[in-house]
C-alpha cells in the first residue's frame, strides 16, 4: 500500500526567509501524483501545488515550488520569502493514477512564521 | 462561484443519535469523497463515490454510510454516533482524472458526547 511520511511535526521560520517542508512517499507504481495542501487556522483545505511522477520539471506556483527527487521518493515543498500568512498546517498527499482519486495524506507539518 | 458546500459547520450530539452531514458541489464533478481529520493522523478517507449510485469504502468506513442519488450531493450518515467519531470531517470533489486537485468543503467539526 502506498504511504506518505511527513517527519516534521512543526517548523519555525522567520518572515522573508525560505523554508522546506519534507515529504517522502512509498509506492511501487510508476504512475502517481503528489499534492500539497495548506490548512490555515480557519480550517479550510487550500490546494498549493501538484507534481506528476512523469513530469520532467519540478512544479512551481508563485512562491511555492516542489523539490521532486524521484529516486529518493521525496517531494519537499519549498516556500520562498515566507509571509506571516503562511503560518498553517501543510499536508502532503499521494495519489495513484488508477483512473480515479485515491489521495493518501501525510500527518502534516505545522509551520509558524515569526516577524 | 465553484464550491463544495458542507453543512453544518459545527455539530454537537450525543451517542446513538443519528445524524447526517450534507455535502453539495456545483462543479458537475463525478468524484466525491469524505475524509476525517484527527490530530497526528492527517486526513483519512471514509467513503468515496465515482458517480451516481457508485460508492465504495475508503480506509476508515466503519460506522458511516453514504449515498449518491444525485451527482451534486453526497451526504455522510452516522446511524449511531460514538465518541470515537468526534473529528473534523471534510467533503471533497474533483473531476475523474487522478491528476486533478480535490476541492474541499469548509469542514464539519463533530463532537459526540
Amino acid at each position: 500500500a502506498q504511504k506518505i511520511t511527513q517527519t516534521q511535526p512543526g517548523m519555525f521560520v522567520q518572515e522573508k526567509e525560505a523554508v522546506t517542508l519534507d515529504c517522502t512517499y512509498d509506492t511501487s507504481d510508476p504512475s502517481y501524483g503528489l499534492f500539497w495542501y495548506k490548512q490555515p487556522s480557519s480550517g479550510e483545505m487550500i490546494f498549493l501545488i501538484y507534481q506528476g511522477s512523469y513530469d520532467q520539471q519540478n512544479a512551481t506556483e508563485g512562491r511555492y515550488s516542489l523539490n521532486f527527487q524521484k529516486a529518493r521518493k521525496s517531494a519537499n515543498l519549498v516556500i520562498s520569502a515566507s509571509q506571516l500568512g503562511d503560518s498553517a498546517m501543510y499536508f502532503c498527499a499521494l495519489n495513484m493514477n488508477t483512473g480515479f482519486q485515491k489521495l493518501v495524506f501525510g500527518t502534516g507539518t505545522r509551520l509558524l512564521v515569526s516577524p | 462561484e465553484a464550491q463544495v458546500t458542507q453543512n453544518p459547520r459545527y455539530l454537537i450530539t450525543v451517542t446513538g443519535k443519528k445524524l447526517t452531514v450534507t455535502c453539495s458541489q456545483n462543479m458537475n464533478h463525478e468524484y466525491m469523497s469524505w475524509y476525517r481529520q484527527d490530530p497526528g493522523l492527517g486526513l483519512r478517507q471514509i467513503y468515496y463515490s465515482m458517480n451516481v449510485e457508485v460508492t465504495d469504502k475508503g480506509d476508515v468506513p466503519e460506522g458511516y454510510k453514504v449515498s449518491r442519488k444525485e451527482k451534486r450531493n453526497f451526504p455522510l450518515i452516522l446511524e449511531s454516533p460514538s465518541p470515537n467519531q468526534t473529528s473534523l470531517y471534510f467533503c471533497a470533489s474533483s473531476n475523474r482524472d487522478s491528476n486533478e486537485k480535490l476541492f474541499f468543503g469548509s469542514g464539519t467539526q463533530l463532537s459526540v458526547l
